[in-house]
C-alpha cells in the first residue's frame, strides 16, 4: 500500500455535477496538501492544512471547497466547474509545515476531466 | 516572491547517454531549501534530492548527480548513461514562504 492514496484515480463530470476526490495518508504525517497540475503549467499549490486547519488557500475559486476531518484524510468537494479546471489533481503529505517545508510524500493523483 | 524555472521542456536521448536538466531559482530568502522529485508515467511525484542554502558540496547517488551553485542560483541535474526507466517528468522546487514552489518541469524520454 502507497504512503498517499487518492480516489477516484480518473473522473468525468459536467459542469453541473458535484463531486468529491478524497486523498488518504498513511505515514503518520500532519500536514497535508492539494496541488493542481495543468498541461505545461508549473503545479499550483492550492490549500495547506496543517493539524486539520487551513492553514493556506492560495487564491483557489470557491467551486474547489477543501475539508480535512482528521489528519489522514483530505477531502476536495468539486461544483459547477468548469472546463479549464480539468486537470490532474494531486494530494500530498509531509512530516510538518515549518516555514522550510521537507520532503513531500506524494499520491498518484485524480485525473479530472470537466465537460 | 520565489520563481523556479527550468528552461528545458522536454528532452530525448539515447540510452548510455547523459543528460543534464538545468534549474535556476529566485528567492529573497537566505535560508531555503531546493528539491528535485520525478513524476513517472504513473503520476505520483517522488522525491529524489534535498539541498539547503547553505550546503554548496555537489551530490552524487549513483547515476544522479547534483550540482548547486549559488552564485548562479542554479540547482543542476544529471542523469548519467541514461535508461529507459529514467524516462519520466522531472521537477525542480525551492521551498520558502511555508510552501514549495514547482518549476514547469522537464519531460526526459530516453529512447532503448
Amino acid at each position: 500500500e502507497t504512503g498517499v492514496t487518492q480516489t477516484p484515480r480518473h473522473l468525468v463530470m459536467g459542469m453541473t455535477n458535484k463531486k468529491s476526490l478524497k486523498c488518504e495518508q498513511h505515514l503518520g504525517h500532519n500536514a497535508m496538501y492539494w496541488y493542481k497540475q495543468s498541461a505545461k503549467k508549473p503545479l499550483e499549490l492550492m490549500f495547506v492544512y496543517s493539524l486539520e486547519e487551513r492553514v493556506e488557500n492560495n487564491s483557489v475559486p470557491s467551486r474547489f471547497s477543501p475539508e480535512c476531518p482528521n489528519s489522514s484524510h483530505l477531502f476536495l468537494h468539486l461544483h459547477t466547474l468548469q472546463p479549464e479546471d480539468s486537470a490532474l489533481y494531486l494530494c500530498a503529505s509531509s512530516q510538518d509545515r515549518g516555514r522550510y517545508t521537507g520532503e513531500l510524500f506524494f499520491g498518484e493523483g485524480s485525473r479530472l476531466t470537466v465537460l | 516572491a520565489q520563481k523556479v524555472t527550468q528552461a528545458q521542456t522536454e528532452i530525448s536521448v539515447v540510452e548510455k547517454e547523459d543528460v543534464t536538466l538545468d534549474c535556476v531559482y529566485e528567492t529573497r530568502d537566505t535560508t531555503y531549501y531546493l528539491f528535485w522529485y520525478k513524476q513517472p508515467p504513473s503520476g505520483e511525484l517522488v522525491f529524489l534530492i534535498r539541498r539547503n542554502s547553505f550546503d554548496e558540496q555537489n551530490e552524487i547517488s549513483g547515476r544522479y548527480s547534483w550540482n548547486f551553485q549559488k552564485s548562479t542560483s542554479s540547482f543542476n541535474f544529471t542523469i548519467t548513461a541514461s535508461q529507459v526507466v529514467d524516462s519520466a517528468v522531472y521537477f525542480c522546487a525551492l521551498s520558502g514562504d511555508y510552501k514549495l514552489s514547482f518549476g514547469a518541469g522537464t519531460t526526459v524520454t530516453v529512447r532503448a
